[in-house]
């Protein structure tokens, strides 16, 4: 079974830049996650998806970012503009739904904003 | 607003001992449990969890314990191996995958 994948692994970013991600769940899990991870914290959950629907974006900072997943399978996180404290690994997971809530992480991607 | 916490940031233990790490919460509506384990350039990997039901689930070398009256969860890994150094993550959530909140992480190391 191949894993979450997630591109690009890192990027190097001038501030009021843009940038995206791309992150591939595993085939058939219904539910998609994306965490900011800033060094020395634990991962913070931006959004949840459940197919192509948002169950959960209340972390998620709606004035620069935004995510999208189409047809339920591949997902985009987009940050527009970017700011010097966006610099942090971008984590995707996804999980089957249901009460066994474990999610499978992607290897990140790490952003660095100058 | 930490609603997951782990107080410990370092944890050394000689292999073969016991490697006892702990998570503290705060919120009563967590109803899920989880540990993860990471390596560095890598995403986290799932370890063990436990649900709210009940206080204990073992698999192999790792048990977790959950104490719901002090809202505190630990994780025992039994012998410790040198592979075992990694940083481990506890994460709740609610109503049955909602809202994940991870804490802070706290990097094992354990010495041959």
């Amino acid at each position: 079974e191949a894993g979450v994948a997630q591109s690009p692994r890192y990027k190097i970013i001038e501030k009021r830049q843009s940038v995206a991600f791309w992150c591939n769940p595993i085939s058939g899990h219904a539910t998609l996650y994306w965490y900011q991870q800033i060094l020395g914290q634990g991962p913070k959950l931006l959004i949840q998806f459940q197919n192509n629907g948002v169950v959960d974006d209340s972390q998620l900072p709606k004035d620069r970012f935004s995510a999208e997943r189409l047809k339920g399978v591949d997902s985009t996180l987009k940050i527009q503009p970017a700011k010097l404290e966006d610099s942090a690994v971008y984590l995707c997971a996804s999980s089957r739904w249901g009460l066994d809530n474990e999610q499978f992480f992607g290897p990140g991607t790490r952003l660095t904003v100058l | 607003d930490q609603q997951v916490k782990q107080n410990s940031p370092s944890l050394s233990v000689q292999e073969g001992r016991i490697s006892i790490l702990n998570c503290d919460y705060t919120n009563s509506m967590f109803d899920y449990f989880l540990w993860y384990k990471k390596y560095p350039a890598e995403g986290p990997t799932f370890l063990i969890s436990i649900s709210s039901i009940k206080d204990k689930n073992e698999d192999g070398r790792f048990t977790v314990f959950l104490n719901k009256s002090a809202k505190h969860l630990s994780l025992h890994i039994v012998p410790s191996q040198p592979g075992d150094s990694a940083v481990y993550f506890c994460a709740a959530s609610e109503g049955g995958g909602f809202k994940t909140i991870f804490g802070a992480g706290t990097r094992l190391f354990v010495k041959a």
